[in-house]
């Protein structure tokens, strides 16, 4: 069964250092999210992506953070100077043509010491 | 900004018997609603949805009954097995207005224990 599949599991990485998260969508899905979920609270909505541009982004996503299609099956989540609240848990997801139903990757576990 | 509201953070039901997860909402432009199941060390696993012009969905043993003008879902797991035993998010979507964005507002979760 296809799956969104992302790396790495688990980033720690200094206050103030940029980190890259790495997500492989399924195949033949068109739109593209990140949501992170902070520690005890709930999972958030970044930002969501179609035809090679942002089609909506949240209040967190101000200017550190930003997400590129570099080829054909990768989606990328950059925050270029990580802060100590960015310590989150990273979700990718993709969905196809059904509007909704959103498939998620496992996460990525940011630390940011 | 509670949009999504899961009240218990944790339910705990004997297999074999019916669990029942609620879920309220504040927004009256929300028009489809999600449940997601989640393991640790695991993403959200899309489980069942609705949408707003339905009052009921089932598949197999979950079903989501949606109440619009309580503004709140229900997701019923009957029999209840140790496997169910997960986080479970209720998750709303809606006001898209036709464009592709369709993200989604998620409650906090319940913790589901199915003992045996």
């Amino acid at each position: 069964e296809p799956e969104v599949t992302q790396t790495p599991s688990h980033q720690v990485t200094q206050m103030g250092q940029e980190v890259i998260l790495r997500c492989v969508p399924i195949s033949n899905h068109l739109y593209f999210y990140w949501y992170r979920q902070i520690l005890g609270q709930k999972v958030e909505f970044l930002v969501s992506f179609y035809n090679n541009e942002i089609s909506e982004k949240s209040e967190i996503f101000d200017d550190q953070f930003s997400v590129e299609r570099p080829d054909g099956s990768n989606f990328t989540l950059k925050i270029r100077s990580t802060k100590l609240e960015d310590s989150a848990m990273y979700f990718c997801a993709s969905r196809g043509l059904a509007p909704y139903e959103q498939y998620f990757g496992p996460g990525t576990r940011l630390t940011v010491t | 900004d509670q949009q999504v509201k899961q009240n218990s953070p944790s339910l705990s039901v004997q297999e074999g018997r019916i669990s029942i997860l609620n879920c309220d909402y504040t927004n009256s432009m929300f028009d489809y609603f999600l449940w997601y199941k989640k393991y640790p060390a695991e993403g959200p696993t899309f489980l069942i949805s609705i949408s707003s012009i339905k009052d009921k969905n089932e598949d197999g043993r979950f079903t989501v009954f949606l109440n619009k003008s309580a503004k709140h879902l229900s997701l019923h797991i009957v029999p209840s097995q140790p496997g169910d035993s997960a986080v479970y998010f209720c998750a709303a979507s809606g006001g898209n207005s036709g464009g592709s964005n369709y993200k989604l507002t998620f409650g906090k979760g319940t913790l589901l224990t199915v003992n045996p």
